[in-house]
C-alpha cells in the first residue's frame, strides 16, 4: 500500500552510462516531481509535472528527460552520467501543484557514479 | 529569485521546547511549509501555513507572519525520534514546485 514508490533504490554505475529512474503513486494525485538532493542535504526540484504535462524545469540539463506515461508514473532517464550527478533522487506527489497540497514523496534513489 | 534562510543546526535535551526560524525572500508569497526528514528517508510534511498565526497538530506547531517574512517551527516534549532534519519550504513564483531552505538538524539528547 505504498503511496509513492520509486525503484531502484540503490543505483550505482559507471560515469558516462544511461539509467532510468521509476516512480509510481498510488493516491490519484494530478501532480508529480522529481527533486535532486545532493550531499550537503538541499533538495532542489528538477521537474514538475501535471496531468502528464510537464509544468516546469528548473535549469537542469537536457541528459535529464522525465517521461509521464499516466499520471500515475513519473519516470527519469539520465543520459551521459556524470560524476556530480551522484545524489539522492527523490520522487514525490501531491493533490495539484497548489501552495496548500501537501508533498508525499518516495523513499529515494540513492545513484552513485564511479 | 527566492530565498529561504534557517539555522544550520539545532541541539536540545529530551523533554525540551525548541524552535526553528525560517525567513524568506519571495515574490509573490503563496505559504510556508514545513517538512521533517529522518537520516535516510524520504521528507514528510509536517504543516502548512496560508495566513498568519500558530497552527497546531500535536507536540508540533507552527507560526507565520507575513509583514515579517518570518516563520517559525516549535516543537515541544522533545523526543528522541524527533531527531531529524527540518526544511522550511515556499511555493515558486510561477506556482508551480516548492523552493526548500537548506535544512535545520535537529539533535535530541537524553
Amino acid at each position: 500500500d505504498t503511496a509513492v514508490s520509486q525503484t531502484p533504490k540503490y543505483l550505482v554505475t559507471q560515469m558516462g552510462n544511461d539509467k532510468s529512474i521509476k516512480c509510481e503513486q498510488n493516491l490519484g494525485h494530478d501532480t508529480m516531481y522529481w527533486y535532486k538532493q545532493d550531499s550537503k542535504k538541499f533538495l532542489k526540484i528538477m521537474f514538475s509535472y501535471n496531468n502528464k504535462e510537464l509544468i516546469i524545469n528548473e535549469t537542469v540539463p537536457n541528459r535529464f528527460s522525465p517521461k509521464s506515461p499516466d499520471k500515475a508514473h513519473l519516470n527519469l532517464h539520465i543520459n551521459s552520467l556524470e560524476l556530480g550527478d551522484s545524489a539522492v533522487y527523490f520522487c514525490a506527489s501531491s493533490q495539484d501543484h497548489r501552495a496548500n497540497q501537501p508533498q508525499h514523496f518516495g523513499d529515494g534513489t540513492r545513484l552513485s557514479i564511479l | 529569485g527566492q530565498s529561504l534562510e534557517q539555522p544550520s543546526e539545532v541541539t536540545a535535551v529530551e523533554g525540551a521546547i525548541v524552535q526553528i526560524n525560517c525567513t524568506y525572500q519571495t515574490s509573490g508569497f503563496y505559504g510556508l511549509s514545513w517538512y521533517q526528514q529522518h537520516d535516510g528517508g524520504a521528507p514528510t510534511f509536517l504543516s502548512y501555513n496560508g495566513l498568519d498565526g500558530l497552527e497546531e497538530t500535536g507536540r508540533f506547531s507552527s507560526f507565520l507572519s507575513r509583514s515579517d517574512s518570518y516563520g517559525y517551527l516549535l516543537l515541544q516534549e522533545l523526543q528522541m525520534k524527533d531527531s531529524a532534519s527540518y526544511f522550511c519550504a515556499v511555493i515558486n513564483q510561477a506556482g508551480t514546485a516548492l523552493i526548500f531552505g537548506k535544512g535545520t538538524t535537529l539533535s535530541v539528547s537524553s
